[in-house]
């Protein structure tokens, strides 16, 4: 069975700073990686996501994140943040499987506040 | 393009009180259904997936339960709501032999 481990639950940074919200997993095969976003009262929003190809994947509002197999990571990362930015993001793994039902299992979260 | 709908996207209800939330999808058909629960502190939860109409999987044992009625129609039931029931709700919905979830604008429920 995958996990996911987001490994901080609340991270504070200034506008126009950089940042960087953490995400680990745990499988024993191929995976699909996702990030997600989620403002106050609404469902989630893909942000991004790794299928296949190259490692860096990004999104059109200047996230990325990098898929490292070797350190089962999938962190996602900024260099300027800005206050719309504020938000929760989750973390989320699906196990590749033709035949399968593409379970997502998401991580607890990140609460990333923008201070202007 | 694909949109996912929900309602209502706020219910308040007694204890003992049944419950129905809807979810439907347009622009898309036989797509794989799910119903999610965040509560606070406890990340999101999947309750209930579907292959399609009438083929319902439960992976949490509660009082709560799911139909699909129709393809594109995916409904959360309850008999008699408790105070745990509370909570917000989501639906998303996957493509056939497509990776990727995409999620409704989600039901605030509150318990009384």
């Amino acid at each position: 069975a995958q996990s996911v481990t987001q490994l901080d639950s609340q991270v504070p940074v200034f506008e126009e700073a950089p940042v960087e919200l953490r995400c680990n997993y745990s499988s024993s095969v191929s995976v699909y990686l996702f990030w997600y976003v989620q403002y106050p009262n609404q469902g989630l929003q893909l942000l991004l996501k790794y299928l296949s190809g190259s490692t860096l994947v990004e999104s059109i509002n200047g996230f990325e994140a990098e898929f490292n197999k070797s350190q089962t990571s999938f962190h996602l990362r900024k260099p300027s943040v800005h206050i719309s930015d504020t938000a929760e993001y989750f973390c989320a793994v699906s196990l590749f499987s033709g035949a399968g039902s593409y379970q997502l299992t998401f991580g607890k979260g990140t609460k990333l506040s923008v201070i202007p | 393009s694909q949109t996912i709908h929900q309602w209502p996207a706020t219910l308040v209800q007694p204890v003992g009180s049944p419950l129905s939330l809807e979810c439907t999808v347009e622009g898309t058909s036989n797509p794989n259904l799910y119903w999610y629960r965040q509560a606070a502190g406890r990340g999101l939860q999947l309750l209930f997936y579907s292959v399609g109409i009438g083929q319902i999987s439960s992976e949490v044992p509660q009082n709560l339960s799911a139909s699909r009625p129709q393809d594109r129609q995916f409904i959360l039931s309850s008999k008699k709501l408790l105070l745990s029931d509370s909570g917000f709700y989501l639906c998303a919905w996957r493509g056939r032999n497509q990776e990727t979830q995409y999620f409704g604008p989600g039901t605030r429920l509150l318990v009384l």
